[in-house]
């Protein structure tokens, strides 16, 4: 089993359309959690932080859920802009200052 | 201003012959790693730095070396490429000085193999 799970996807959505992404993990003591954005051929970059009792920024929200461990990130009214994968990333208790887990990705593609 | 710096951007370089990566940081963060990303797949750590010690991963292949002269920079040697060493290669820093800090990556370098 993967450590950090995602849905492939491609998710294909209409702007303005709600997309939620689900991720799941398999580390129990896994202390911190991010969602990385990364175009195509380009880095990762830092979308948000998930905070255990969730978070919002603009358009995206997080939520985590411990008990399940599963982490989800919802985009509100979708630009042709937000087309893109959607990295879920994993800090373990363990394994290296800083050490983070990635997830494959789930891509999104937003069309007029 | 980029303040993870890797060059080249684009590497090509034979089969079988030593490439070196490089990565230059304006952070001055105390860690730095290095990633190997392949399409459609997640980066896969490779090893990183905290501050001069070195933590390679178990399964990073001895073909691939790192060097971190000083806090600002940190090279990706990888000694003898085969074809499946093709990818793109990221480097990334962060604080070690606060906990739950997110990585910075540099825009990668992508390699190819003739």
């Amino acid at each position: 089993r993967k450590e950090v799970e995602q849905d492939p996807g491609p998710f294909n959505v209409p702007e303005g359309a709600t997309v939620a992404f689900n991720c799941t993990y398999s580390n129990s003591a896994s202390q911190s959690f991010f969602w990385y954005r990364q175009d195509c051929r380009k880095e990762p970059k830092l979308l948000m932080s998930v905070y255990s009792s969730g978070n919002e920024d603009g358009r995206f929200t997080a939520q985590l859920n411990r008990a399940s461990q599963y982490i989800s990130l919802l985009i509100r009214d979708s630009k042709l802009s937000d087309s893109a994968t959607y990295l879920c990333v994993v800090r373990p208790l363990s394994g290296g200052y800083n050490k983070l887990i990635f997830g494959a990705g789930t891509r999104l593609a937003v069309h007029p | 201003d980029a303040m993870v710096i890797q060059n080249p951007r684009y590497q090509v370089t034979q089969f079988g012959k030593p490439v070196t990566l490089s990565c230059s940081q304006t952070l001055n963060h105390n860690v730095m790693y290095w990633y190997q990303q392949k399409s459609s797949q997640a980066p896969k750590l490779l090893f990183h730095y905290y501050d001069k010690d070195f933590n390679n991963e178990a399964d990073t292949p001895d073909n691939f070396q790192s060097r971190r002269p000083n806090t600002s920079f940190c090279f990706l040697d990888i000694r003898s490429p085969g074809l499946g060493d093709a990818a793109m290669y990221l480097c990334a820093t962060s604080s070690a000085r606060a906990v739950n800090q997110p990585q910075h990556f540099g825009d990668g370098t992508r390699l190819s193999i003739l």
